[in-house]
């Protein structure tokens, strides 16, 4: 069964850093392009970011570029997001989500992580 | 990067047909067939229902049915039932090699 179990969410202040990170399992992992998809409370989705199967490419949205930096372990299964300068629009639970292979569209995701940005 | 448009909401009674719409540029669903659309349940993660604009993943209701005329894709959901009651989000691959949410639609059943 493929999963995809994000964590390292929380509060931090305006300004600030987090990671979170995103471990997968049941599938191979290396084969995979991994999205960053998220959702402020109350609102719609929003694609924030995408890294390739073997980490050499990655690709962000342009309300996070430059402050999110994604990357990947594959010897671990696992992606993380580093988000630098955090703002208060950017208070949303965040899904890792799985591209569907050799297709552009995802097909499963993990059950989020909350990140709240506030004085 | 703005988000595709799609109507707020839309309503139909069981039994009955019902399309939402979403609307983009020549950057994104004008130039490629790379549009999803997504049934999001409250609580719970999304779920593709259409993928490369008219294909089903198995497992999906064939009440469900995509199409798409130059920038604007539409999702199709016929003989609408009360498990239908979700919101649904389009998204398209666009020529930046990112992707674009659809601002979402709350389908209700009346």
């Amino acid at each position: 069964e493929v999963q995809l179990v994000e964590s390292g969410g929380g509060l931090v202040q305006p300004g600030g850093s987090l990671r979170l990170s995103c471990a997968a399992s049941g599938f191979i992992f290396s084969d995979y392009w991994i999205h960053w998809v998220r959702q402020a409370p109350g609102k719609g989705l929003e694609w924030v970011s995408r890294i390739k199967y073997d980490g050499t490419s990655t690709f962000y949205a342009d309300s996070v570029q430059g402050r999110f930096a994604v990357s990947r372990d594959n010897a671990m299964g696992t992606v993380y997001v580093h988000m630098d300068s955090l703002r208060v629009e950017d208070t949303a639970v965040y899904y890792c989500v799985r591209g569907a292979r050799g297709y552009y569209f995802v097909d499963h995701w993990g059950q989020g992580t909350l990140v709240t940005v506030s004085s | 990067q703005s988000a595709l448009t799609q109507p707020a909401s839309v309503s139909g009674s069981p039994g009955q047909s019902i399309t939402i719409s979403c609307t983009g540029t020549s950057s994104d669903i004008g130039n490629y067939r790379y549009v999803s659309w997504y049934q999001q349940q409250p609580g719970k993660a999304p779920k593709v229902m259409i993928y490369d604009v008219s294909n089903r993943p198995s497992g999906v209701s064939n009440r469900f049915s995509g199409t798409k005329s130059g920038n604007t894709a539409s999702l199709t959901i016929s003989g609408l039932q009360a498990e239908d009651e979700a919101d649904y989000y389009c998204t398209s691959y666009t020529s930046a090699s990112t992707y674009v949410f659809g601002t979402g639609t709350r389908v209700t059943v009346l």
